[in-house]
């Protein structure tokens, strides 16, 4: 079956160290999301690809980076990890399409940075 | 600027009876809303969704309602089982956002047996 897959599922990191978030799914969607997840604030979109050698910024996206190289994978890349960045990390993808659509999530990586 | 706000931070129904999730949104251009179901340590799960064009949407036990006018949407689960317990997330999108969806807070909700 197709599906997306997050790893780690739980990552220990220090301030300042740089981490990577990998996501890789199977369904060969272009449109790829990563969101946040926190207490109050729901989900929040970080970065987004369309396809291929596309990124867009999202609403939350100042210390984080990702690259699409393939159609498979969107690492988010955290540069400089900050206690803020703390969070649990979702995610999606979705198929292209003319219409509305709906994601498809994976099952998350939880971060602490101490 | 909170664009889609769920008010209600947690519900408690009791088995068997009408659980009813609040959504309030402010962005007018909005024309597509989402409900997500999510269990601890998993992803989101799509649940149901709406278009503007309609005011109800229904699928087995689950109903969505869309209030244009008041710029509100609701859910409603009848009737309500233990299984169901868990954060329900309202979201929405406008027509150029290819996925691009914006999330509520979430109201976890409580199915007592």
């Amino acid at each position: 079956d197709a599906e997306i897959t997050q790893s780690p599922r739980h990552k220990i990191t220090e301030t300042g160290r740089q981490v990577t978030l990998a996501c890789h799914q199977t369904w060969n969607h272009n449109n790829m999301f990563w969101y946040r997840q926190d207490l109050g604030h729901g989900l929040r979109l970080i970065h987004y690809s369309y396809g291929v050698q596309d990124t867009n910024k999202g609403e939350v996206s100042d210390g984080y980076s990702v690259s699409r190289s393939n159609t498979e994978d969107l690492p988010l890349t955290l540069e400089s990890a900050a206690s803020s960045q703390t969070s649990v990390y979702f995610c999606a993808s979705s198929s292209s399409g003319t219409g509305p659509e709906k994601l498809f999530f994976g099952s998350g990586t939880q971060l602490s940075v101490l | 600027d909170q664009q889609v706000k769920q008010n209600s931070p947690s519900l408690s129904v009791q088995e068997g009876r009408i659980s009813i999730l609040n959504c309030d949104y402010t962005n007018s251009m909005f024309d597509y809303f989402l409900w997500y179901k999510k269990y601890p340590a998993e992803g989101p799960t799509f649940l149901i969704s709406i278009s503007s064009i309609k005011d109800k949407n229904e699928d087995g036990r689950f109903t969505v309602f869309l209030n244009k006018s008041a710029k509100h949407l609701s859910l409603h689960i009848v009737p309500s089982q233990p299984g169901d317990s868990a954060v329900y997330f309202c979201a929405a999108s406008f027509g150029t956002s290819y996925g691009k969806l914006t999330f509520g807070q979430g109201t976890i909700l409580t199915v007592h047996p």
